[in-house]
């Protein structure tokens, strides 16, 4: 599976937009890119993923770079609440055998919404 | 809306004492079933994942066991809890395998071995 890049940590004030950047260079053709965020003692949480093109939802918005190689999360209105770890991985399209393959999390960028 | 429970939230066991973790989904029909395990300072290691009632895939080799004895029903357990088991359990679903389907986690489980 492709490896990805992230900033350890970042700062975003309250209410702004927060543009966390993600690096996945050698990602192949039928990888995903997923984000998911967790609180500290909480589960994982989904935010969005992507194969190709740029997604929106609730939640976020994800831009994927035309190449692929890199992606940016884009939280529009950032909330106090938004403070968290966010994970950037890629996985594989299809299934391998490996159950949930290529659900591997790294130390992620720990977002901290100011006041 | 699927929404997906574990309990309890923590645990603390003696060492040689059983284990049994239950999570239950609501909201989706035939869901793929997952436990994971997330190690202070590491990433998640998948244990075991289900893709229907009965049907247990282990990835790991280890002290513990998953049953699936209903359709939105995932159970871990263990015989005797060994001081290694401590750690944050996560019991996830997702629609699918494979890249294209998220999974969807549960706020764990943590578990403590003394």
């Amino acid at each position: 599976d492709a490896k990805t890049t992230q900033p350890p940590s970042m700062d975003c004030a309250e209410g702004r937009a927060a543009n966390l950047p993600c690096n996945h260079s050698t990602i192949s053709g039928n990888e995903y890119v997923y984000w998911y965020r967790q609180i500290h003692s909480q589960g994982p949480q989904y935010i969005i993923h992507g194969l190709k093109n740029n997604e929106t939802n609730e939640m976020a918005s994800l831009i994927i770079t035309e190449d692929r190689k890199s992606s940016t999360l884009i939280l529009p209105h950032a909330t106090l609440r938004d403070t968290a770890v966010y994970y950037c991985i890629v996985r594989v399209e299809g299934y391998s055998g490996g159950g949930a393959d290529g659900l591997t999390f790294g130390k992620g960028t720990h977002l901290i919404i100011q006041p | 809306s699927q929404t997906i429970h574990q309990w309890p939230a923590t645990l603390v066991q003696p060492v040689g004492s059983p284990l049994s973790l239950e999570c239950t989904v609501e909201g989706t029909s035939n869901p793929n079933l997952y436990w994971y395990r997330q190690a202070a300072g590491r990433g998640l290691q998948l244990l075991f994942y289900s893709v229907g009632i009965g049907q247990i895939s282990s990835e790991v080799p280890q002290n513990l066991s998953a049953s699936r004895p209903q359709d939105r029903q995932f159970i871990l357990s263990s015989k005797k809890l060994l001081l290694s088991d401590s750690g944050f359990y996560l019991c996830a679903w997702s629609v699918r395998l494979g890249g294209a389907s998220p999974l969807h986690f549960g706020n764990g489980t943590r578990l403590t071995v003394t």
